[in-house]
């Protein structure tokens, strides 16, 4: 166990609804960074949160938004759903004093996303 | 910002031979370079990383290099085995930033 959870693991909503996907980090980690993998594709960084801020964003419109909770977990929501945000959608905890993530870099399992 | 590029983007071989997989990466100030391997439905593992203050790494039969004048690392799969079957991903970051830019993966199959 990797110690990072996602919920839901799967999830099929109806375009132009809104979704809410949440992440519980490893015990000891303070940052959570939300990734969104295509199928076929690498994950792609969609923001940063720490601090119950967010402190880094990719290149994701606005309809993508987060908050950190002051137990470090975090939500992942997404407004007006198109069918390309279908995708697994990967949430990873790390300390930010770490130099260089790597070990300490932890993933969850993430959540399938369908947009129908 | 930074663009990273895999190739190839599928690689089969036979049990027992070699594989090799690359990457470049845009960024000069990128300094740190991991590998995960990703199995179906599964999370992203990583498998092996190397920092930019260092050429080569060696963790048994999986080794990385870097060149950071040509801006490009490669993965080395030797006596490859059908359980090393799975998506690799390589990934380009800074130090403290705690962000990975992927590239679009390689998948490997071992032919036993």
């Amino acid at each position: 166990d990797a110690g990072v959870t996602q919920s839901p693991t799967h999830l099929i909503k109806t375009r132009g609804q809104q979704v809410t996907l949440r992440c519980s980090p490893k015990s000891g980690h303070d940052t959570v960074s939300w990734y969104q993998q295509a199928l076929g594709q690498g994950p792609q960084f969609i923001f940063q949160y720490y601090e119950e801020e967010e402190r880094q964003r990719g290149n994701f419109p606005d309809r993508f938004s987060g908050h950190q909770f002051p137990n470090y977990s975090s939500e992942l929501n997404v407004n007006a759903l198109l069918l390309g945000d279908s995708a697994l959608y990967l949430c990873a905890s790390s300390r930010l004093s770490t130099a260089f993530s790597g070990y300490g870099y932890t993933f969850g399992s993430g959540t399938r996303l369908t947009v129908v | 910002g930074e663009n990273v590029e895999q190739h190839p983007s599928t690689l089969s071989v036979q049990e027992g031979d070699s594989a090799v997989i690359k990457c470049t990466y845009s960024d000069s100030a990128s300094n740190y370079f991991p590998w995960y391997k990703q199995e179906l439905g599964k999370r992203p593992q990583l498998i092996i990383d190397i920092r930019s203050n260092v050429g080569e790494k060696k963790d048994q039969r999986i080794a990385v290099t870097l060149n950071k004048t040509a801006k490009h690392f490669s993965l080395h799969i030797t006596e490859t085995q059908p359980e090393d079957s799975a998506v690799y991903f390589c990934a380009a970051s800074q130090a403290y930033l705690n962000k990975f830019y992927f590239g679009s993966g390689t998948k490997l199959n071992v032919k036993p």
